[in-house]
């Protein structure tokens, strides 16, 4: 079975700081995502990478940046995380033309 | 960027009877792949069924169908033979080949009742 694996559930972090989440696949797949859930608006794309240290934005990619140094791991930085971005975040990994498995989710919590 | 939309609002439904969640999508491209998923009230998104842009004929997955109008852009869920464990937000998804962006529409909730 994949997996798909994200650090935290749960996460408390406070207004300035930089935050990181780690998210860590096991089945080879070339392509990782990030996403944003929030009540009534779905799930927003934050950004995508297709490839070691390739990376695209998506939709609503201010306030955050991304690493993906190897394969299994692709990583999203709130570089100084503000109060609006408290959420839901979840992470996702498929090989190309197939479907995404995600991980379980970290909501984060901004104080 | 393309555009997924998911307009009903949350839906009760009777046990054991069917179920349809619309979902129309807008994109430029002849090569992309819808998707549906759930997300049952414990956060895990559950694939549920595919259907590719070329694909001829509609999906099918056990009691999940795609109802896939190409001309009409639209991709929409039945579930047949609801149960309680149906109880779940739905969400569409469409994947442009090209640009291989994943991108999901805001969901429908639905609820079945005994």
């Amino acid at each position: 079975d994949v997996k798909v694996t994200q650090s935290s559930r749960y996460l408390v972090k406070r207004t300035g700081e930089k935050v990181f989440l780690e998210c860590v696949q096991d089945m080879d797949h070339e392509n990782m995502f990030w996403y944003r859930q929030d009540p009534g608006l779905g799930l927003r794309l934050i950004y995508f990478s297709y490839d070691v240290k390739m990376k695209e934005k998506g939709d609503i990619p201010e306030g955050y940046s991304v690493s993906r140094e190897k394969k299994e791991r692709f990583s999203l930085i709130l570089e100084s995380a503000s109060t609006n971005q408290t959420s839901m975040y979840l992470c996702a990994s498929s090989l190309f033309r197939t479907e995404a498995f995600f991980g379980q989710g970290t909501r984060l919590t901004v104080v | 960027a393309q555009k997924i939309t998911q307009t009903q609002p949350g839906m009760f439904v009777q046990e054991k009877e069917a179920v349809t969640l619309d979902c129309t999508y807008d994109t430029s491209d002849q090569s992309y792949g819808l998707f549906w998923y759930k997300q049952p009230s414990s956060g895990e998104m559950i694939f549920l069924i595919y259907q590719g842009s070329y694909d001829e004929q509609n999906a099918t997955e056990g009691r999940y169908s795609l109802n896939f109008q190409k001309a009409r852009k639209s991709a929409n869920l039945v579930i047949s033979a609801s149960q309680l464990g149906d109880s779940a937000m739905y969400f569409c998804a469409m994947r442009e080949w090209g640009n291989n962006r994943l991108a999901f529409g805001k969901g429908n909730q639905v609820v079945v009742i005994p």
